[in-house]
């Protein structure tokens, strides 16, 4: 069955540093979406990634579609503590909606 | 504000009763989606329906059962509550049943003591 690591679990950084989390999938995925949560909230939907190799930019954040849609990424620049939150990948091998772990983002300023 | 609506917002329980927990969609969207969250599980899929009917089933318990009705509202029944049952539930909507971005609710909190 569909199995999801997403890495770190945790992530401390001080503000202005750099983040990144990973998920990574057992099988191949028709696409992967990436959510936030905030402390507290509900997910909130970020961006969707379908085609293999794609990058996706929302001013801070880049997303990463591996090459072999097994995998992706979320990178953050220059954190800010807004950044604050739980980001998690769901990824979709066609009628099941996994949401991966996690990665707890916690932004000392 | 996402459009989704959830109540109750809280709930405390016994073990052993039944609860219902009451979702409105996004106006348009056809597909209702219902997840449970805890901390030592994450968040886990439980049950999709799209426009009335079960399109997509996840780690859902027998004891737990859920309907979308001609409205699009959706209701999720949790019954024989055990205390681990106690988590955040949140339903979702998206426009279509394929895949779609997902709008939470704010979720329930079902506390079981």
């Amino acid at each position: 069955g569909q199995q999801v690591m997403q890495i770190p679990q945790y992530q401390h950084v001080q503000e202005g540093e750099d983040f990144t989390t990973y998920c990574n999938s057992s099988t191949t995925l028709s696409n992967i979406q990436w959510y936030k949560q905030r402390p507290g909230g509900h997910p909130v939907f970020l961006i969707q990634l379908v085609k293999s190799g794609e990058v996706k930019k929302q001013k801070r954040l880049t997303f990463q579609f591996g090459e072999a849609k097994k995998n992706s990424s979320l990178h953050i620049t220059a954190t800010q503590t807004t950044d604050v939150g739980t980001y998690f990948c769901a990824p979709n091998t066609g009628n099941q909606f996994y949401f991966g772990t996690g990665t707890s983002l916690t932004v000392i300023p | 504000d996402s459009g989704v609506t959830q109540t109750p917002k809280h709930l405390i329980t016994a073990t052993g009763q039944r609860v219902t927990l009451r979702c409105s969609p996004r106006s348009g969207d056809l597909s209702v989606y219902w997840y449970q969250q805890s901390l030592d599980q994450g968040l886990q899929f439980l049950i999709q329906y799209y426009n009335g009917e079960e399109r997509a089933k996840g780690n859902i318990l027998e004891r737990f059962s859920a309907q979308q009705f001609p409205d699009l509202h959706s209701e999720l029944n949790l019954s024989s509550l055990e205390l681990g049952d106690s988590a955040l539930y949140f339903c979702a909507s998206s426009a279509s049943g394929g895949a779609h971005e997902q709008y939470f609710g704010p979720g329930t909190r079902l506390t079981v003591t």
